[in-house]
């Protein structure tokens, strides 16, 4: 069992849809939760992170972290074309000082106008 | 521009060459890290620096690559031999080693097709 699960997709959604991404993880040591972005042909770039359970909203963008079950999601509110990317989410374990993040495989996203 | 900057952009080299890529990390940044991403797959870790110390290797950094931040700034990874496994997207990241949390930024990566 991989330690990171993340339905590629693809994912195609009309614009002002509301849209779900989810991850599980099987790691109990994984303290930090993140979801990045990734556009074609760029680096990942830091969205949102978070370490406890429960929701934090920022924008449209809602990020929720269900630590019993291990399952993170990430919702996005009121779509727009330009949320057309791949969208990774990472974890970091307890001993975050070693410094690795461990990715999902990412959801290619698009949202059509 | 003040992020991370990574070069080439793009390197095509054929089977059993050797092949080296730069990465300058954000100024202040002491810890930097290497990762690969192939297609469809997330990044995955390769090696990390705090300062000039490797501190840790992934086991699929094998004998052929090697990677080096002399003086604690820039870094570059090497690889020896290539295969055509080898081919990837070479992606740098760094972050301030003084925050807990560990929020990394990453380059616009390299990438490698070996023929």
């Amino acid at each position: 069992q991989k330690e990171v699960e993340q339905d590629p997709g693809p994912l195609s959604v009309p614009e002002g849809a509301i849209v779900s991404l989810n991850c599980t993880y099987s790691n109990s040591a994984f303290q930090y939760f993140m979801w990045y972005r990734q556009y074609s042909r760029k680096g990942p770039e830091l969205l949102m992170y978070t370490y406890s359970s429960g929701n934090k909203e920022d924008g449209r963008f809602t990020a929720q972290v269900d630590k019993s079950s291990k399952y993170i999601s990430l919702f996005i509110r009121d779509s727009q074309p330009s949320d057309s990317a791949t969208y990774l989410c990472a974890f970091s374990d307890r001993g975050s000082t070693l410094g690795r993040l461990y990715f999902g495989r990412g959801t290619q996203l698009t949202v059509w106008p | 521009d003040t992020g991370v900057s990574q070069d080439p952009r793009h390197k095509i080299t054929k089977r059993g060459q050797n092949v080296t890529f730069r990465c300058d990390p954000i100024s202040e940044h002491n810890r930097l890290y290497w990762y690969r991403q192939t297609l469809g797959q997330g990044p995955e870790f390769l090696t990390y620096f705090q300062n000039e110390a490797q501190l840790e290797k992934s086991r699929l950094l094998s004998d052929r690559f090697s990677a080096e931040r002399p003086k604690g700034s820039f870094s570059t990874l090497e690889i020896q031999r290539t295969e055509q496994g080898d081919s990837a997207m070479y992606l740098c990241a760094s972050s301030h080693g003084g925050s807990s949390y560990n929020e990394q930024f990453f380059g616009p990566g390299t990438r490698l097709t070996v023929l």
